[in-house]
């Protein structure tokens, strides 16, 4: 069972250039999110899609963009990487119904 | 807003040893709660869940009860092994389309 994969699994970045981590899910499940987790916190929600063309803001969506053209994929796009940016990014998904998160093993990104 | 707080860890014990990782949240109404697992260099998994006031969630040998009245869902393993250690995240969901807000986290180290 694939589950919900994510690539590239590391990357360094310079400052400035933007780039794209994939996610895609195999599960048919409608939700789709986006977090962010930086040493010693919790996750940060950046964006969510609750289906194929559908995305809103989390708490933590300046600097991303995300598009969700197919109910399988659900890239995150940077573009113009800031240090502040450096963190681990995980993405989830999940059928509705208060059913739970399916999480990726995230990628590691580091800006310089 | 809404919130969770952890303890602080790291929580560091000894195999066989008693477990409690406090839980607690802020919330403008009545959400679900949660707690996640991160195994090293894995993504989260979900430990075990709650839906309502003084429901138990339970799941290999871990608990944890929906305390409305203290506002708590502290996590309990009567005897924990090596293979426990890990970071425990606590989460709420609250708002619909299963959106979480994590807690910070909570390490856990098991010795033999």
């Amino acid at each position: 069972n694939a589950g919900v994969t994510q690539t590239p699994k590391f990357r360094i970045l310079k400052i400035g250039q933007s780039m794209t981590l994939q996610c895609t899910q195999d599960m048919n499940h409608n939700y789709m999110y986006w977090y962010r987790q930086d040493p010693g916190m919790g996750l940060k929600l950046i964006y969510y899609s609750v289906g194929a063309g559908i995305t809103d803001k989390g708490e933590v969506p300046n600097g991303y963009n995300v598009s969700r053209s197919t109910t399988e994929d659900f890239p995150l796009r940077l573009e113009l990487a800031a240090p502040s940016q450096t963190s681990v990014y995980f993405c989830a998904s999940a059928a509705p119904g208060n059913q739970p998160q399916h999480f990726g093993d995230g990628t590691r990104l580091s800006i310089l | 807003g809404n919130s969770v707080t952890q303890m602080e860890g790291p929580v560091t014990l000894s195999e066989e040893a008693f477990l409690t990782i406090n839980c607690t949240y802020t919330a403008t109404g009545y959400p679900s709660l949660f707690w996640y697992v991160q195994y090293p260099g894995e993504g989260l998994q979900l430990l075990l869940k709650a839906t309502k006031a003084d429901d138990k969630g339970s799941n290999k040998g871990f608990e944890a009860t929906y305390r409305k009245e203290t506002t708590s869902f502290h996590l309990e393993k009567g005897s924990v092994q090596v293979s426990d250690s890990a970071v425990y995240f606590c989460a709420l969901e609250l708002g619909g389309y299963n959106k979480l807000i994590f807690g910070a986290g909570t390490r856990l180290a098991v010795h033999p």
